[in-house]
């Protein structure tokens, strides 16, 4: 039993290069979101998404994009890197009952020099 | 934005003491508080969830939730080394367009001493 998938669990950018995170649920739930965590902070919400083809932005969107194709994938795009991305990122997942948790991937430690 | 808040600590308790953890949340609306812990360089684990005022036990832990005040509490009773961690406060927020989010806190860090 899987549950929430990430990869890669670590990366280190280039100032303006891009890349992909990839998260990958098996638990057939609705919603999945996508949180950056800055040290000895809480989370905060890039993207989140109630299904295929809906997504919305959260609270720090910017530099960000994200997709949602499927029920089982919603990959995170950083589009020319900045030091300011320099965080863990964090991919969740929840059913759509409001009163239901959210399961978490590893986590993707993200360094931008 | 809704607002979670937390003592960020440290918050240091010796060992078989009971530690008090707070948060208190800005949305009335919200309908569901979770409490999760997270272990440093690791993701965060639910540890309880509660919707109705009052207390919820299940073991050690104990939540305690009080939506008049938008107050919501952790305490753990019989504290143990392996208990030194972050504890989230998360609160569900309804979103204007779809669905929901979970709201975070900033975490408090409990360190319980041998």
């Amino acid at each position: 039993n899987a549950g929430v998938t990430q990869t890669p669990k670590f990366r280190i950018l280039k100032i303006g290069q891009s890349m992909t995170l990839q998260c990958t649920q098996d638990m057939n739930h609705n919603y999945m979101y996508w949180y950056r965590q800055d040290p000895g902070m809480g989370l905060k919400l890039i993207y989140y998404s109630v299904g295929a083809g809906i997504t919305d932005k959260g609270e720090v969107p910017n530099g960000y994009n994200v997709s949602r194709s499927t029920t089982e994938d919603f990959p995170l795009r950083l589009e020319l890197a900045a030091p300011s991305q320099t965080s863990v990122y964090f991919c969740a997942s929840s059913f759509l009952d409001p009163g239901l948790e959210a399961f978490f991937g590893q986590g993707t430690r993200l360094t931008v020099v | 934005q809704k607002e979670v808040e937390q003592n960020s600590g440290p918050l240091s308790v010796p060992e078989g003491a009971i530690a008090s953890l707070n948060c208190t949340y800005s949305d009335r609306g919200s309908q569901s508080f979770f409490w999760y812990r997270q272990y440093s360089g690791k993701s965060p684990e639910l540890i309880m969830f509660i919707y109705s005022n009052g207390d919820k036990e299940d073991g050690r832990f104990t939540a305690q939730l009080n939506k008049a005040s938008q107050y919501v509490s952790l305490l753990i009773r019989d504290s143990q080394p392996s208990d030194s961690a972050t504890y989230l406060c998360a609160v569900n927020e309804r979103r204007d367009n779809y669905g929901q989010n979970f709201v975070f806190g900033p975490g408090t860090r409990l360190s319980v001493l041998p």
